[in-house]
């Protein structure tokens, strides 16, 4: 069966630090996001990507960046980490259009 | 920017009885959709509404679109413990494919 699976599931890491999320799909899906989720936020856009090479920013895109350089990954990397970047991320991924996104299981991140 | 408002943030129903959810947008919406998290998991897709005025049935729960296309609401009847869990709200706007997320009810059950 398709997925999209993210690594690795919990991190936890140190300020000042370059890490990077992975978010991997087999569903062959051309759009991918990255979310982040905190509490009384609900889910909210960092990047997307509508294909390989294309890439967008979203509301909170400061401090993150994302590549795409084929159809199934959509990496997403914190620069230089903050204690505000503690977060847990979704990647999502859909066929297009306004079709359903599919979730994956997440990644809790901890900066210390 | 876009922003949808989802109210109330929680909701702590009684096993058996009825609640709503209401989702607003700042913006006329091309399609809206809804996601449930159950707790530690991640979103799933619930249904999405696109007519104006649009009603759709799930078992027990019963979605609705505005008739402007700036609002929705899910209705869950007969609540049971397995309704446990944050509904979310998602609106994208004409032309555009992203989501706008609501902030989420997070629902808990008194058995």
């Amino acid at each position: 069966d398709a997925e999209i699976t993210q690594s690795p599931r919990h991190k936890i890491t140190e300020t000042g630090r370059q890490v990077t999320l992975a978010c991997h799909q087999t569903w062959n899906h051309n759009n991918m996001f990255w979310y982040r989720q905190d509490l009384g936020h609900g889910l909210r856009l960092i990047h997307y990507s509508y294909g390989v090479q294309d890439t967008n920013k979203g509301e909170v895109s400061d401090g993150y960046s994302v590549s795409r350089s084929n159809t199934e990954d959509l990496p997403l990397t914190l620069e230089s980490a903050a204690s505000s970047q503690t977060s847990v991320y979704f990647c999502a991924s859909n066929s297009g259009g306004n079709q359903p996104q599919h979730f994956g299981d997440g990644t809790r991140l901890s900066i210390l | 920017g876009q922003q949808v408002m989802q109210i109330p943030q929680y909701q702590h129903v009684q096993e058996g009885e009825d609640f709503t959810t209401y989702c607003n947008s700042s913006t006329t919406l091309s399609n809206i959709q809804w996601y449930k998290q159950r707790p530690g998991g991640h979103p799933v897709f619930l249904i999405q509404l696109v007519k104006s005025g649009e009603v759709k049935k799930q078992k027990r729960l019963t979605f609705q679109f505005g008739e402007a296309k700036k609002n929705s609401s899910l209705h869950i009847t007969a609540t049971q413990t397995t309704d446990v869990g944050t509904y979310f709200c998602a609106g994208a706007v004409p032309n555009d494919y992203k989501l706008s997320f609501g902030a989420g009810t997070t629902v808990t059950v008194r058995a």
